[in-house]
């Protein structure tokens, strides 16, 4: 089975401070994801890469930014934190586009801004 | 926004009885997705239908699409208290390298034991 795993449960940091959110795969997928999600928002895109080194921004990238040095890992990184990204970050990754294309999914790391 | 939406945004249902969910979306598609996710966890992908089908089922799973309405549902059947969880349907235009999703706002869905 596909194994995302995202390092932080929950977090609880300050504003202003740096946070990074770290995201691995096991299964040797091509595209990675960082979403968020709020109440009533669904789930939006942050960033997301479909290669080693490449990133594009996804609809909501302000205040963010992502690494991708090795393929199974995908960090998101908050360089100041503030109040208003206080969510739940959801890592996914998918193979290349093709026949299927699901995303899997990790468990979520919620993020508290104080 | 390319974004699913789905209706209704709650739901609350008898075990034993279907529940019915509903997904609008705007543009044109490679394929609909739905997935699950149970309180403070991830989603779990559960059916997927392509732009060229109409119906698909998946054990008490029935999904449908409508691409001249950009619509879908998904049907539960004989419902289960373990089915209580919310529900995405997630829509995606590809590329050479990536699907792109777009989701919804969830149909959260409470089975009464």
């Amino acid at each position: 089975d596909v194994k995302v795993t995202q390092s932080s449960r929950y977090l609880v940091k300050r504003t202003g401070e740096k946070v990074f959110l770290e995201c691995v795969q096991d299964m040797d997928h091509e595209n990675m994801f960082w979403y968020r999600q709020d109440p009533g928002l669904g789930l939006r895109l942050i960033y997301f890469s479909y290669d080693v080194k490449m990133k594009e921004k996804g609809d909501i990238p302000e205040g963010y930014s992502v690494s991708r040095e090795k393929k199974e890992r995908f960090s998101l990184i908050l360089e100041s934190a503030s109040t208003n990204q206080t969510s739940m970050y959801l890592c996914a990754s998918s193979v290349r586009a093709g026949a299927t294309g699901e995303l899997f999914f990790g468990e979520g790391s919620r993020l508290t801004v104080l | 926004s390319q974004q699913g939406e789905e209706d209704p945004q709650a739901l609350s249902i008898q075990e034993g009885e279907n529940a019915t969910m509903n997904c609008s979306y705007k543009t044109s598609i490679n394929n609909l997705q739905w997935y699950r996710q149970n309180s403070g966890r991830g989603l779990v992908h559960l059916i997927l239908i392509r732009s060229n089908e109409r119906e698909k089922h998946s054990g008490r799973l029935r999904v449908t699409l409508d691409t001249s309405k950009k619509s879908s549902s998904l049907l539960i059947t004989a419902s289960r208290a373990a089915d209580t969880a919310s529900y995405f349907c997630a829509t995606a235009s590809a590329n050479y390298n990536f699907n792109k999703f777009y989701f919804g706002s969830g149909t959260k869905l409470n089975v009464k034991p």
